[in-house]
């Protein structure tokens, strides 16, 4: 079956400027999980969702940072007045449960490489 | 803080041979942890788990082992193939942290034929 799949797989932006990053995760999963990942470091925890509302939001850099999933399937995480700081590749994961039966399998995409010149 | 910690940027190691990979976590409250692969350009594929209720778990060629006394986690693989030629993380999730997975930097995995 399908995986998760990320749109666009890379973005240019100017700093200052709005993005959208989209993911489509597994069929069926309820459980929708953003993580970013710089240069030489492993992913980080942004925020989570259960169905459509935002469990965890806990990773969030600031507020210029958003994300939805108002249908609770495709997810689309929103950075406005974009830093430079803000380079790196964003990855959706989606697993079939999440919450507290985390032991269930986080599936990733293959990111978003963000570049903020 | 570093909660999840692979002080190894990258092993290298003769094809047929063991590949050992080593993760250190500082919060007890973690009761699950997991081994993801990842290949330049793709996200990161699970690859095996293991509960802390047990100190081994096994799937094929990769071992993970647990000591929880010692925070430490290591990922065993025999023999390894070129084609395990990967970054790989550890990840721990649970307790005060719920679903959400805390990774470590990598490991940079070189099989070399």
């Amino acid at each position: 079956g399908a995986g998760v799949s990320q749109t666009p797989s890379n973005k240019v932006t100017e700093k200052g400027k709005y993005v959208e990053l989209r993911c489509d995760p597994i069929s069926g999963h309820t459980a929708l999980y953003w993580y970013r990942q710089s240069l030489g470091q492993g992913p980080e925890f942004l925020i989570y969702f259960q169905g459509t509302g935002a469990a965890d939001d806990s990773g969030l850099p600031n507020d210029r940072f958003f994300a939805v999933r108002p249908e609770g399937s495709v997810s689309t995480l929103k950075i406005q007045r974009t830093e430079r700081g803000d380079s790196a590749v964003y990855l959706c994961a989606s697993s079939t449960a999440g919450g507290p039966t985390y032991t269930d399998t986080q599936y990733f995409g293959p990111g978003t490489r963000l570049t903020v010149l | 803080d570093q909660q999840v910690k692979q002080n190894s940027p990258s092993l290298s190691v003769q094809e047929g041979r063991i590949s050992i990979l080593n993760c250190d976590y500082t919060n007890s409250m973690f009761d699950y942890f997991l081994w993801y692969k990842k290949y330049p350009a793709e996200g990161p594929t699970f690859l095996i788990s293991i509960s802390s209720i047990k100190d081994k778990n096994e799937d094929g060629r990769f071992t993970v082992f647990l000591n929880k006394s010692a925070k430490h986690l290591s990922l065993h693989i025999v023999p390894s193939q070129p084609g395990d030629s990967a970054v790989y993380f550890c990840a721990a999730s649970g307790g005060n942290q719920g679903g959400k997975l805390i990774f470590g930097q990598g490991t940079e995995l070189s099989v070399k034929p």
